[in-house]
């Protein structure tokens, strides 16, 4: 059965300082991974998505890596602003015909002025 | 990528009542779900809507508490009836495009509070 961590549950830096946030998956055949972002109260918006033959996707300041044979994935947020701040998921879509996403608890980052 | 929208956005209701969540997608998606994320917990799947099919409830929900409906390809809804305070959720919409990356993308939710 595929079980999605993330670690850590919570992370605070000072606004400027690079980050990592890190997501781990106990079985490699996935379809694919997706990064999500979500304010307090409020949906989730997609931020990358990387599919099980690529190792890595970036959009501005953020780059996304998979490794499926170490079964983790980083988000990578360079050169973090307040805006930053919010709770980030990462989801897995298994390989076989189920399409549910299994999710991470969540990193939730606080980012200081 | 799809935009989606849902009406509420939020809503207080009294415990015993209903409320009809609606759902629109910018562009026809074949396969939708549906969300609950209790306060402070992640995203629980509640049921999937396919188009021209029975919407499939994952365990711990049934039809009789959340019906859905699924009339065409751009819209659904989902009820919440006979709410209890335990209903006190955020419900997503969310719908997967299975034409090209399989990505799957959220509305804003709706904000539900049962007192």
């Amino acid at each position: 059965k595929q079980e999605v961590t993330q670690i850590p549950a919570a992370l605070s830096v000072p606004e400027g300082e690079n980050l990592v946030l890190n997501c781990s998956f106990t079985d490699s055949a996935i379809y694919n991974l997706q990064w999500f972002r979500q304010d307090p109260g409020k949906g989730l918006t997609s931020l990358l998505l990387i599919q099980s033959s690529q190792r890595e996707q970036t959009s501005g300041r953020l780059n996304a890596s998979l490794d499926k044979s170490s079964g983790r994935s980083t988000l990578y947020i360079a050169a973090s602003q307040p805006g930053d701040s919010a709770t980030y998921l990462c989801a897995v879509r298994p390989g076989d015909s189920n399409y549910q996403l299994i999710w991470g608890a969540g990193t939730k980052l606080i980012i200081k002025p | 990528s799809a935009v989606i929208s849902q009406k509420p956005s939020r809503d207080i209701c009294q415990r015993g009542t209903s409320l009809t969540i609606q759902c629109q997608v910018d562009s026809q998606v074949t396969m939708m779900f549906w969300y609950r994320q209790q306060p402070g917990q992640s995203l629980t799947l509640i049921a999937t809507a396919n188009q021209g099919s029975e919407a499939t409830y994952e365990s711990g929900f049934v039809i009789d508490k959340f019906p859905i409906s699924r009339p065409n390809l751009t819209f659904s809804t989902l009820t919440v009836s006979n709410m209890s305070p335990e209903d006190s959720s955020i419900y997503l919409c969310s719908v997967l495009d299975s034409r090209t990356s399989y990505e799957q993308y959220f509305g804003p939710g709706t904000r539900l509070t049962v007192t």
